[in-house]
Protein backbone atom coordinates (compact mmCIF):
# COMPACT_ATOMS: atom_id res chain seq x y z
CA UNK A 1 0.00 0.00 0.00
CA UNK A 2 0.88 3.75 -0.41
CA UNK A 3 3.15 5.02 2.54
CA UNK A 4 4.26 8.70 2.93
CA UNK A 5 6.91 8.86 6.08
CA UNK A 6 8.26 11.90 7.49
CA UNK A 7 10.54 12.27 10.50
CA UNK A 8 8.05 12.10 13.28
CA UNK A 9 10.43 13.51 15.91
CA UNK A 10 10.31 17.41 16.41
CA UNK A 11 13.15 19.05 14.18
CA UNK A 12 14.86 21.98 16.55
CA UNK A 13 17.59 24.19 15.23
CA UNK A 14 18.86 27.68 15.71
CA UNK A 15 17.72 30.79 14.67
CA UNK A 16 19.81 31.68 11.04
CA UNK A 17 20.74 28.48 10.24
CA UNK A 18 19.42 25.74 7.36
CA UNK A 19 15.88 23.21 8.27
CA UNK A 20 15.84 20.36 6.07
CA UNK A 21 13.02 18.06 6.12
CA UNK A 22 12.38 14.89 4.42
CA UNK A 23 9.15 13.18 2.67
CA UNK A 24 9.29 9.75 2.14
CA UNK A 25 6.94 8.07 -0.22
CA UNK A 26 6.52 3.62 -1.23
CA UNK A 27 4.23 2.01 -3.64
CA UNK A 28 3.55 4.95 -5.79
CA UNK A 29 4.53 7.49 -8.31
CA UNK A 30 3.65 10.74 -8.04
CA UNK A 31 3.51 13.29 -10.48
CA UNK A 32 3.41 16.00 -8.01
CA UNK A 33 4.05 16.57 -4.39
CA UNK A 34 2.72 19.49 -2.48
CA UNK A 35 4.30 21.06 0.74
CA UNK A 36 1.87 22.79 3.50
CA UNK A 37 2.13 24.61 6.54
CA UNK A 38 0.69 23.97 9.63
CA UNK A 39 0.10 25.92 12.98
CA UNK A 40 -1.19 24.93 16.33
CA UNK A 41 -4.83 25.42 15.88
CA UNK A 42 -5.07 26.11 12.32
CA UNK A 43 -5.64 24.33 8.65
CA UNK A 44 -2.34 23.45 6.78
CA UNK A 45 -1.22 26.07 4.20
CA UNK A 46 0.20 25.27 0.93
CA UNK A 47 3.40 26.34 0.36
CA UNK A 48 5.03 25.04 -3.35
CA UNK A 49 3.86 22.42 -5.33
CA UNK A 50 6.89 20.44 -7.67
CA UNK A 51 6.23 18.25 -10.17
CA UNK A 52 7.77 14.89 -11.25
CA UNK A 53 9.96 16.59 -14.32
CA UNK A 54 11.69 19.59 -11.54
CA UNK A 55 14.42 18.82 -9.87
CA UNK A 56 13.99 21.53 -7.47
CA UNK A 57 11.92 24.51 -7.12
CA UNK A 58 12.37 28.08 -4.88
CA UNK A 59 10.17 30.31 -3.45
CA UNK A 60 12.00 33.13 -1.65
CA UNK A 61 13.97 31.45 2.14
CA UNK A 62 12.20 28.15 1.22
CA UNK A 63 13.80 25.15 -1.20
CA UNK A 64 11.99 21.69 -2.31
CA UNK A 65 13.68 18.63 -4.23
CA UNK A 66 11.99 15.86 -5.26
CA UNK A 67 14.05 12.87 -6.47
CA UNK A 68 11.88 10.08 -8.10
CA UNK A 69 14.59 7.79 -8.15
CA UNK A 70 15.27 7.89 -4.35
CA UNK A 71 11.17 8.32 -3.91
CA UNK A 72 12.36 11.20 -1.69
CA UNK A 73 11.38 14.95 -1.13
CA UNK A 74 13.19 17.25 0.67
CA UNK A 75 12.03 20.84 1.68
CA UNK A 76 14.61 23.32 3.04
CA UNK A 77 14.14 26.52 5.03
CA UNK A 78 17.43 28.83 4.86
CA UNK A 79 18.10 31.47 7.21
CA UNK A 80 15.42 29.71 9.32
CA UNK A 81 13.89 32.29 11.99
CA UNK A 82 11.37 31.36 15.03
CA UNK A 83 8.07 32.62 13.04
CA UNK A 84 8.94 29.32 10.59
CA UNK A 85 7.80 27.15 13.72
CA UNK A 86 5.13 25.12 12.59
CA UNK A 87 4.63 21.59 11.15
CA UNK A 88 5.39 20.81 8.12
CA UNK A 89 3.10 18.11 5.82
CA UNK A 90 4.26 16.61 2.68
CA UNK A 91 1.16 15.44 0.19
CA UNK A 92 3.05 13.32 -2.74
CA UNK A 93 0.20 13.30 -5.74
CA UNK A 94 -0.40 11.08 -8.34
CA UNK A 95 -2.90 13.68 -10.00
CA UNK A 96 -5.91 12.70 -8.51
CA UNK A 97 -7.79 15.50 -6.89
CA UNK A 98 -7.43 13.89 -3.80
CA UNK A 99 -4.44 14.78 -2.01
CA UNK A 100 -2.49 11.97 0.77
CA UNK A 101 -0.62 13.75 3.55
CA UNK A 102 2.76 13.09 5.56
CA UNK A 103 1.93 13.26 9.16
CA UNK A 104 3.98 15.86 9.27
CA UNK A 105 7.71 16.85 10.84
CA UNK A 106 7.24 19.79 13.70
CA UNK A 107 10.01 22.47 13.52
CA UNK A 108 10.90 24.48 15.97
CA UNK A 109 13.48 27.11 15.41
CA UNK A 110 14.91 28.81 18.35
CA UNK A 111 16.50 32.55 18.97
CA UNK B 1 -13.00 36.36 0.14
CA UNK B 2 -13.16 34.72 3.70
CA UNK B 3 -11.74 31.52 3.31
CA UNK B 4 -12.91 28.01 3.77
CA UNK B 5 -15.44 28.98 7.17
CA UNK B 6 -16.37 26.06 9.01
CA UNK B 7 -18.68 25.53 12.02
CA UNK B 8 -18.91 25.29 15.13
CA UNK B 9 -15.02 25.55 15.86
CA UNK B 10 -15.52 23.51 19.25
CA UNK B 11 -18.34 20.86 19.51
CA UNK B 12 -18.10 19.15 22.83
CA UNK B 13 -20.80 16.08 22.96
CA UNK B 14 -21.93 12.45 24.75
CA UNK B 15 -21.69 9.25 23.67
CA UNK B 16 -24.43 8.29 20.99
CA UNK B 17 -25.32 12.29 20.17
CA UNK B 18 -25.46 13.15 16.92
CA UNK B 19 -23.11 15.75 15.35
CA UNK B 20 -23.10 18.26 12.30
CA UNK B 21 -20.25 19.96 11.30
CA UNK B 22 -20.68 22.88 8.85
CA UNK B 23 -18.46 24.21 5.81
CA UNK B 24 -18.65 26.78 3.44
CA UNK B 25 -16.04 26.20 0.38
CA UNK B 26 -14.69 29.42 -1.45
CA UNK B 27 -16.59 30.79 -3.63
CA UNK B 28 -15.90 29.51 -7.15
CA UNK B 29 -13.99 26.45 -6.16
CA UNK B 30 -14.81 23.32 -7.34
CA UNK B 31 -14.17 20.71 -5.29
CA UNK B 32 -14.63 20.29 -1.89
CA UNK B 33 -12.87 17.87 0.51
CA UNK B 34 -13.36 16.52 4.34
CA UNK B 35 -10.51 15.35 6.48
CA UNK B 36 -10.39 14.35 9.68
CA UNK B 37 -6.62 15.01 11.98
CA UNK B 38 -5.35 13.17 15.01
CA UNK B 39 -2.00 12.51 16.80
CA UNK B 40 -2.29 9.14 15.69
CA UNK B 41 -3.53 8.74 12.59
CA UNK B 42 -2.26 12.23 11.45
CA UNK B 43 -4.84 14.25 8.13
CA UNK B 44 -6.58 11.36 6.99
CA UNK B 45 -8.73 12.16 4.14
CA UNK B 46 -12.45 11.44 4.43
CA UNK B 47 -14.42 12.11 1.13
CA UNK B 48 -14.42 14.59 -1.52
CA UNK B 49 -17.22 16.27 -3.45
CA UNK B 50 -16.73 17.59 -7.60
CA UNK B 51 -19.31 20.02 -8.22
CA UNK B 52 -21.65 18.81 -5.21
CA UNK B 53 -21.35 14.85 -6.12
CA UNK B 54 -19.48 13.03 -3.95
CA UNK B 55 -16.70 11.29 -5.76
CA UNK B 56 -14.50 9.15 -3.34
CA UNK B 57 -16.05 8.22 0.13
CA UNK B 58 -13.75 5.54 0.43
CA UNK B 59 -12.14 7.20 3.61
CA UNK B 60 -15.42 7.59 5.75
CA UNK B 61 -14.75 5.15 8.44
CA UNK B 62 -18.24 3.66 8.62
CA UNK B 63 -21.92 4.31 8.23
CA UNK B 64 -21.90 6.13 11.41
CA UNK B 65 -20.60 8.84 8.66
CA UNK B 66 -22.57 10.60 6.17
CA UNK B 67 -21.67 13.82 4.28
CA UNK B 68 -23.66 16.23 1.53
CA UNK B 69 -23.39 19.22 -0.60
CA UNK B 70 -26.94 20.48 -1.30
CA UNK B 71 -25.10 23.13 -3.22
CA UNK B 72 -22.09 24.55 -4.28
CA UNK B 73 -21.48 26.91 -0.96
CA UNK B 74 -22.57 24.56 1.60
CA UNK B 75 -21.41 21.33 3.28
CA UNK B 76 -21.98 19.03 6.17
CA UNK B 77 -20.43 15.74 7.80
CA UNK B 78 -22.67 14.20 9.90
CA UNK B 79 -21.84 11.10 12.70
CA UNK B 80 -25.06 10.10 14.18
CA UNK B 81 -24.42 8.53 16.40
CA UNK B 82 -21.18 9.55 17.80
CA UNK B 83 -18.56 7.86 20.18
CA UNK B 84 -15.48 8.66 21.65
CA UNK B 85 -13.28 7.65 19.04
CA UNK B 86 -14.58 10.07 17.14
CA UNK B 87 -12.96 12.86 18.68
CA UNK B 88 -10.72 14.62 16.26
CA UNK B 89 -10.47 17.94 14.43
CA UNK B 90 -12.65 18.40 11.64
CA UNK B 91 -10.90 19.99 8.36
CA UNK B 92 -13.24 21.26 5.45
CA UNK B 93 -10.89 21.97 2.36
CA UNK B 94 -12.02 23.52 -1.35
CA UNK B 95 -10.28 24.21 -5.05
CA UNK B 96 -10.45 25.82 -7.97
CA UNK B 97 -11.17 22.82 -10.88
CA UNK B 98 -8.10 23.82 -12.59
CA UNK B 99 -5.88 25.87 -10.60
CA UNK B 100 -1.89 26.58 -11.09
CA UNK B 101 -0.68 24.49 -8.27
CA UNK B 102 -3.69 22.70 -7.31
CA UNK B 103 -3.93 23.36 -4.02
CA UNK B 104 -6.00 23.26 -1.18
CA UNK B 105 -7.35 25.90 1.10
CA UNK B 106 -8.37 24.58 4.35
CA UNK B 107 -10.43 25.84 7.13
CA UNK B 108 -9.74 26.17 10.34
CA UNK B 109 -11.20 23.14 11.49
CA UNK B 110 -13.68 21.62 14.18
CA UNK B 111 -12.66 20.23 17.40
CA UNK B 112 -15.16 17.38 18.13
CA UNK B 113 -14.92 16.23 21.68
CA UNK B 114 -17.19 13.35 22.20
CA UNK B 115 -17.23 11.88 26.06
Amino acid sequence: SQKIEQNSEALNIQEGKTATLTCNYTNYSPAYLQWYRQDPGRGPVFLLLIRENEKEKRKERLKVTFDTTLKQSLFHITASQPADSATYLCAPSTGRRALTFGSGTRLQVQP
Amino acid sequence: DAGVIQSPRHEVTEMGQEVTLRCKPISGHDYLFWYRQTMMRGLELLIYFNNNVPIDDSGMPEDRFSAKMPNASFSTLKIQPSEPRDSAVYFCASREKTGAYNEQFFGPGTRLTVL
